[in-house]
């Protein structure tokens, strides 16, 4: 079963815009991670946050995290044609056994 | 690029076949883990080796099991072929330490069941 749940479900923009992605979770967490899917292919590790943190950065990306909503945000700014894939949060309960949500869908429009 | 090398890339079978997949896994990575992902749907976990032990398993029937050799690399094997098993397979590998827990996936493995 999915523990995490993203929303949108899929998300529209134009170059250059934001995109902001929410996901949701059941369970306590040791720490929350986003994934990033390309068509059909392998997930690639964006980025890492743990329980105790608040907030992240890494390049364009933007993470949050509120433990006591149990929600977390992925923030994209300006938005490329190359961003476009679907985005999922993931989360951690035991070592390395992630629960994944079922992921945005992200078209950016040129 | 990741490292971790999947194949076939893509099969087909039918119902009641058996199906191998397999995995080498990122060097100096000692964890292996197994992830359905159904179309449409966000990736589930199927098992995890590490050691060559099976190291947690998700919520799959015994017909989904798994081996990881001493290079660290592993099959996940399928037996009683569904129709529900088409999927993408994914395998992740990673370094059990306290401090990280990000998975490196491959590109995974296409299985269409008939």
């Amino acid at each position: 079963s999915q523990q995490g749940e993203e929303d949108p479900q899929a998300l529209s923009i134009q170059e250059g815009e934001n995109a902001t992605m929410n996901c949701s979770y059941k369970t306590s967490i040791n720490n929350l991670q986003w994934y990033r899917q390309n068509s059909g292919r392998g997930l690639v590790h964006l980025i890492l946050i743990r329980s105790n943190e608040r907030e992240k950065h890494s390049g364009r990306l933007r993470v949050t995290l509120d433990t006591s909503k149990k929600s977390s945000s992925l923030l994209i700014t300006a938005s490329r044609a190359a961003d476009t894939a679907s985005y999922f949060c993931a989360t951690d309960r035991e070592a390395q056994k992630l629960v994944f949500g079922q992921g945005t869908r992200l078209t950016i429009n040129p | 690029e990741t490292g971790v090398t999947q194949s076939p890339t893509h099969l087909i079978k039918t119902r009641g076949q058996q199906v191998t997949l397999r995995c080498s896994s990122q060097s100096g990575h000692n964890t292996v883990s197994w992830y359905q992902q159904a179309l449409g749907q966000g990736p589930q976990f199927i098992f995890q080796y590490y050691r060559e032990e099976e190291n947690g398993r998700g919520n799959f029937p015994p017909r989904f099991s798994g081996l990881q050799f001493p290079n660290y690399s592993s099959e996940l094997n399928v037996n009683a072929l569904e129709l529900d098993d088409s999927a993408l397979y994914l395998c992740a590998s990673s370094l059990i330490v306290e401090s990280t827990g990000e998975l490196f996936f491959g590109e995974g493995s296409r299985l269409t069941v008939l």
